[in-house]
């Protein structure tokens, strides 16, 4: 089965940082990624499929980008309301396996 | 609304048996794959197993592989996840997701679009 990893588990950034995080898949995936956002009691909310194509309503400081193994989701100004976990989540296979996730907290 | 509603919170013992459900509105609920998605205790996201409701064609990952069953009822829209036998390790948040397809050049990329609230399953002795 594919392995996704993501980096850092977790990090602190301040309002207004440009925030980025990393996952890497166990082989070549090609673009076949997705990131999501979890806020703290919710369900988790689409934010990026194939890799770099924004879900319909999310808001353009989100943006990621990558292929074959490594990827990136940028915030390019972190907002109050995105302090969160992220995931990224394979869809190469139909067994679409997440990474282990990365919390953005506050600084 | 295309929504998804699962049923509430579920306090049992271990060796019980359970069935929490997923009932889909305003869309094709046949069409789509429905996904169910664990959460332990401030863990991250695992994705358990999905199903095609037009012909209940059932995928699992490795770690759910005869652990639980996946099912559909068509008749009412409605996705269910069940267990024989309950662990204390079966204590989570389980969510069901409906899979989305996006064509994006010549491929289709697959993303969970719609999700339900979660069910919390709690197995205690």
């Amino acid at each position: 089965d594919i392995q996704m990893t993501q980096s850092p588990s977790s990090l602190s950034a301040s309002v207004g940082d440009r925030v980025t995080i990393t996952c890497r898949a166990s082989q070549n995936i090609n673009n076949y990624l997705a990131w999501y956002q979890q806020k703290p009691g919710k369900a988790p909310n689409i934010l990026i499929y194939a890799a770099s194509s924004l879900q319909s309503g999310v808001p353009s400081r989100f943006s990621g980008s990558g292929s074959g193994t490594d990827f990136t989701l940028t915030i390019s100004s972190l907002q109050p309301e995105d302090f969160a976990t992220y995931y990224c989540q394979q869809s190469y296979s139909a067994r679409l396996v997440f990474g282990g996730g990365t919390k953005v907290e506050i600084k | 609304e295309v929504q998804l509603v699962q049923s509430g919170a579920e306090l049992k013992k271990p060796g019980e048996s359970l069935k929490i459900s997923c009932k889909g509105s305003g869309y094709s609920f046949i069409t789509y794959w429905i996904a169910w998605v664990r959460q332990m205790p401030g863990k991250g996201l695992e994705w358990m197993g999905i199903i095609y409701p037009g012909d209940s064609d059932t995928r699992y990952g490795p770690s759910f592989q005869g652990q639980v069953t996946i099912s559909v009822d068509k008749s009412t829209n409605t996705a269910y996840l069940q267990w024989s036998s309950l662990k204390a390790s079966d204590t989570a948040i389980y969510y069901c997701a409906r899979r989305e397809q996006q064509l994006v050049g010549d491929f289709y990329h697959y993303y969970m679009d719609v999700w339900g609230k979660g069910t919390t399953v709690t197995v205690s002795s």
